[in-house]
């Protein structure tokens, strides 16, 4: 079964500033997907970027971009030139290309951008 | 395109009552799945479906029930509500393109 792991429940940066959240995640699958998602106060659950395991190239998506190192099981996420919308809930999740596809989520770590 | 659409919002149950949670996409998406969100546990599935007549139980299925009698339409069925089942709830659909999941507004369910 697959596992994700995120280690930081909680960060906090200044505005402007360049963050970066950890994700680790264990599976024997050689072809998936990682997601990262964002959860603001309104609940609902915001796609902000995707990669897919067997490119090499990291994804970027505007402000936001990830370090993907698959043989370390690593898929962090920087946020470069923070802004006070991003605070929110992050979440960091998996899904194999086979079988069921099931979304398997990491707990989260909630972001605090301060003016 | 209203996407995925979870109702009610709000709930407040009585241990014991039963309920079901609406969900409903217009996609055209095969999968499907409910998830609940509890503070520092992340999402955690309940159950999951890669199509219509086609269910399984994902990891904490205890106290739920599903269906899936069209590909649009996945209800949860709370057959006997307790404390325990306090939490905000998600219903979230998908293509099979490797594309994240959609996710509805989600909704608090509180049980007394």
């Amino acid at each position: 079964a697959q596992t994700v792991t995120q280690s930081q429940p909680e960060m906090s940066v200044q505005e402007a500033e360049t963050v970066t959240l950890s994700c680790t995640y264990d599976t024997s699958e050689n072809n998936y997907y990682l997601f990262w998602y964002k959860q603001p106060p309104s609940r609902q659950m915001i796609l902000v970027i995707r990669q897919e395991a067997y490119k090499q190239q990291n994804a970027t998506e505007n402000r936001f971009s990830v370090n993907f190192q698959k043989a370390a099981k690593s898929f962090s996420l920087k946020i470069s030139d923070s802004q006070l919308g991003d605070t929110a809930m992050y979440f960091c999740a998996f899904r194999p290309i086979q079988g069921a596809q099931k979304l398997v989520f990491g707990q989260g770590t909630r972001l605090t951008i301060n003016p | 395109n209203a996407g995925v659409t979870q109702t009610p919002k709000f709930q407040v149950l009585k241990t014991g009552q039963s309920m079901t949670l609406q969900c409903a996409q217009d996609m055209n998406h095969e999968y499907m799945s409910w998830y609940r969100q509890d503070p520092g546990m992340g999402l955690r599935l309940i159950h999951y479906s890669v199509g219509a007549g086609i269910t399984d139980q994902g990891e904490v299925p205890n106290g739920y029930n599903v269906s899936r009698s069209t590909t649009e339409d996945f209800p949860l069925r709370l057959l006997s509500a307790a404390p325990s089942q306090t939490s905000v709830y998600f219903c979230a659909s998908s293509t099979g393109s490797g594309y994240g999941y959609t996710f509805g507004s989600g909704t608090r369910l509180t049980v007394v």
